[in-house]
């Protein structure tokens, strides 16, 4: 079975640019999650989606970054302008259906590090 | 305002001893803690968990013990391996409140041959 897929692994750019981050969750995993960790701190929670819902977005950080899910499989994070306190680790995580035990263990995909120059 | 906190940032253990890794919270209504191990260049690997009507969850060489009056959980491996070296983090989630997890900041274990 795959796992949740992360695109790109290292993206390096420079300020005032325009990245976009993609998924893929383990498939039939309805929900799907975006954390970032920032200088080796703790993971923190920019927003989750069921299916192709926003089911709370509370972790997002600015109206510079914008999540979507089409179709409720794969998901993009897209951040425009990107500017320098961006750079950090973007991880995509996904779980089954439903609320509770097993769908609170989220499957991390390897992560995107973003470099913001 | 950290939720999750994990006070140690690194640990250094022998290999064949106990490692004994902290996580302390203070949000009441987590209900359900998990622990989750990290290499580098790489996500975060589920490894262990625990609901909160439980005080102990075993799963070979993983246990982790979980005190709610004191918001305090803790993760022993025992024995530790020279592999078990990695970043672990502690989890916790409200079931009421969705699926998020909020996370500690990560405690670096070395496991020396």
């Amino acid at each position: 079975e795959a796992g949740v897929t992360q695109f790109p692994s290292h993206s390096v750019i420079e300020k005032g640019q325009t990245v976009t981050l993609r998924c893929d969750p383990i498939s039939g995993h309805d929900n799907l999650y975006w954390y970032r960790r920032v200088m080796g701190k703790e993971i923190k929670f920019l927003l989750h989606f069921v299916k192709e819902s926003k089911q709370d977005e509370s972790g997002m950080p600015n109206n510079r970054f914008l999540a979507e899910r089409t179709g409720g499989t794969y998901s993009t994070l897209k951040v425009q302008p990107a500017e320098l306190e961006d750079s950090g680790v973007y991880f995509c995580a996904s779980s089954p259906p439903g609320i509770g035990i097993g769908a609170n263990v989220l499957t991390f995909g390897a992560g995107s590090r973003l470099t913001v120059l | 305002d950290q939720q999750v906190k994990q006070n140690s940032p690194s640990l250094s253990v022998q290999e064949g001893r106990i490692s004994i890794l902290n996580c302390d919270y203070t949000n009441s209504m987590f209900d359900y803690f998990l622990w989750y191990k990290k290499y580098p260049a790489e996500g975060p690997t589920f490894l262990i968990s625990i609901s909160s009507i439980k005080d102990k969850n075993e799963d070979g060489r993983f246990t982790v013990f979980l005190n709610k009056s004191a918001k305090h959980l803790s993760l022993h491996i025992v024995p530790s391996q020279p592999g078990d070296s990695a970043v672990y983090f502690c989890a916790a989630s409200d079931w009421g409140a969705g699926n998020m997890l909020t996370f500690g900041g990560g405690t670096r274990l070395m496991v020396k041959p």
